[in-house]
C-alpha cells in the first residue's frame, strides 16, 4: 500500500544509546519531515529535506541528526539519547503544492 | 515562522450537535489551511483542505476561512462518537520556503 512507513514502531533506549529512526515513502514525494509529538506540546519539527540532497533544522533539531539517503528514505538518529528525547516521533512526506502531508504511523521511544 | 492558535479544549459536544472548531494564525500571507484529525494513539491524516475565503464543505464537513480575521474554522454536522478526536490546523504553502507548523490541537468529545 502507497504511504510513509516508518520503523521501529516502538524502543526503548537506555541513556546515552545511539538509534536510527527509519522513513521511506513510495508516493514519490520530494518533502520530507520529522516531527515530535509530546503531551501538551503539540508537533514540533525537528528537520526537513526540501528535495533530494537537502536537509534543514526545524523547531527543535539538537541532539539529532538526519540524512536524506536518496528521494524515498529519510532518517533521523538520536546520537546520545536523553530522557528528555521521550516521545512519539512522526515521520511525513509531501507533494509540492497544496496536497497536505501523508504521517507514518509513528515511533513510540521511550529513553530511560 | 507561522504561527498558529487553537484551543486545547476538550470541546465536549452532544450526539448529533454540531462542533465548532476554531484556529487562528499570525501570517496575513498565509493563503491556504489544512486540516488534520488524530485518533489517539494514531498519526494525523488530513481531512480538509481550504484556500479562499469562505466556506467549503465535505460530506459533514465544513471549512470556513476568514482571511481578514485571521481565523480558520472547521464544523461537523451531525457529530458522531466516532468524531472523538483531536484537531489540528496547519497553513498551507505561500510561496517562498515553506515551513509547516502544526496548532496544538483542539480535542474533541463527542458524548452519545
Amino acid at each position: 500500500n502507497a504511504g510513509v512507513t516508518q520503523t521501529p514502531k516502538f524502543q526503548v533506549l537506555k541513556t546515552g544509546q545511539s538509534m536510527t529512526l527509519q522513513c521511506a515513502q513510495d508516493m514519490n514525494h520530494n518533502s520530507m519531515y520529522w516531527y515530535r509529538q509530546d503531551p501538551g506540546m503539540g508537533l514540533r519539527l525537528i528537520y526537513y529535506s526540501a528535495s533530494e540532497g537537502t536537509t534543514d533544522k526545524g523547531e527543535v533539531p539538537n541532539g539529532y541528526n538526519v540524512s536524506r539517503l536518496n528521494k524515498r528514505e529519510f532518517s533521523l538518529r538520536l546520537e546520545s539519547a536523553a530522557p528528555s528525547q521521550t516521545s512519539v516521533y512522526f515521520c511525513a512526506s509531501s507533494s509540492q503544492g497544496n496536497y497536505g502531508y501523508t504521517f507514518g504511523s509513528g515511533t513510540r521511544l521511550t529513553v530511560v | 515562522q507561522k504561527e498558529v492558535e487553537q484551543n486545547s479544549g476538550p470541546l465536549s459536544v452532544p450526539e448529533g450537535a454540531i462542533a465548532s472548531l476554531n484556529c487562528t494564525y499570525s501570517d496575513r500571507g498565509s493563503q491556504s489551511f489544512f486540516w488534520y484529525r488524530q485518533y489517539s494513539g494514531k498519526s494525523p491524516e488530513l481531512i480538509m483542505f481550504i484556500y479562499s475565503n469562505g466556506d467549503k464543505e465535505d460530506g459533514r464537513f465544513t471549512a470556513q476561512l476568514n482571511k481578514a480575521s485571521q481565523y480558520v474554522s472547521l464544523l461537523i454536522r451531525d457529530s458522531q462518537p466516532s468524531d472523538s478526536a483531536t484537531y489540528l490546523c496547519a497553513p498551507g504553502p505561500s510561496g517562498g520556503s515553506y515551513i509547516p507548523t502544526f496548532g496544538r490541537g483542539t480535542s474533541l468529545i463527542v458524548h452519545p
